[in-house]
């Protein structure tokens, strides 16, 4: 059972650029979570999708980043028009249903914005 | 709201020696509580969970933690480290009560074993 698959490992982009964020999850997980790592710091929660539905996005940006998770395909996290301070690790994980279940990360998409 | 704290920024301890890695937490129902582990550059890998049950949870790698009602805490522990256990550990809690709450994160604690 193949894990959480993030693609790229890493992405580089010029300010301006916009960045596309891939994420396929656990085979049997319902429930994706995008979570943004600075250096030197905690995880930071950004937004919480079942299959075609955001359930929360408290901590995603209000300009610029967006997120979705088709009824086919991989979850797509997208920022438009990049800044220096997007440059981050942004890890994507999944879970069953239920909420006691553990969540797996996948391996990070690191961005750097040139 | 809940929360999670981990008061330890950095935690040294020589090879084979005990460690304890602390986290408080904060939660209006029913903690659900878990610990993962951070190596550099990867994401991060389950170590345990507690959800109901015995207060001592085992996990992964020799791994445990002690769910403790009356202090809010669940300190991770192990009884003989190795220095392949240096990484970034980091503890989290859900409020088991809700339909749906997210995961909250604790900021991490980098253990450090020193050969």
């Amino acid at each position: 059972n193949a894990g959480v698959m993030q693609n790229p490992r890493h992405l580089v982009r010029r300010r301006g650029q916009e960045a596309r964020l891939r994420c396929s999850p656990m085979k049997g997980h319902s429930h994706v979570y995008w979570y943004r790592q600075l250096p030197e710091e905690g995880l930071k929660f950004m937004v919480y999708l079942q299959k075609e539905n955001i359930i929360d996005e408290s901590g995603m940006p209000k300009e610029r980043f967006s997120a979705e998770f088709p009824k086919e395909g991989p979850s797509i996290l997208r920022i438009q028009q990049v800044v220096r301070g997007d440059s981050a690790a942004y890890f994507c994980a999944s879970s069953r249903l239920e909420v006691y279940n553990e969540q797996f990360f996948g391996p990070g998409t690191r961005l750097t914005v040139l | 709201a809940q929360s999670v704290a981990q008061p330890e920024d950095q935690v040294n301890v020589a090879e084979g020696n005990p460690l304890t890695v602390k986290c408080t937490y904060s939660v209006s129902g029913n903690p659900y509580l878990f610990w993962y582990v951070q190596y550099p550059n990867r994401g991060l890998q389950f170590l345990l969970k507690y959800i109901t049950g015995d207060n001592l949870v085992k996990g992964s790698y020799g791994f445990e933690a002690e769910f403790n009602k009356s202090q809010t805490s669940f300190h991770l522990k192990k009884p003989s480290a190795l220095v392949s256990d240096s990484a970034l550990y980091f503890c989290a809690v859900r409020d088991g009560s809700l339909g749906y709450q997210k995961v909250t994160f604790g900021t991490g604690t980098k253990l450090q074993v020193i050969p």
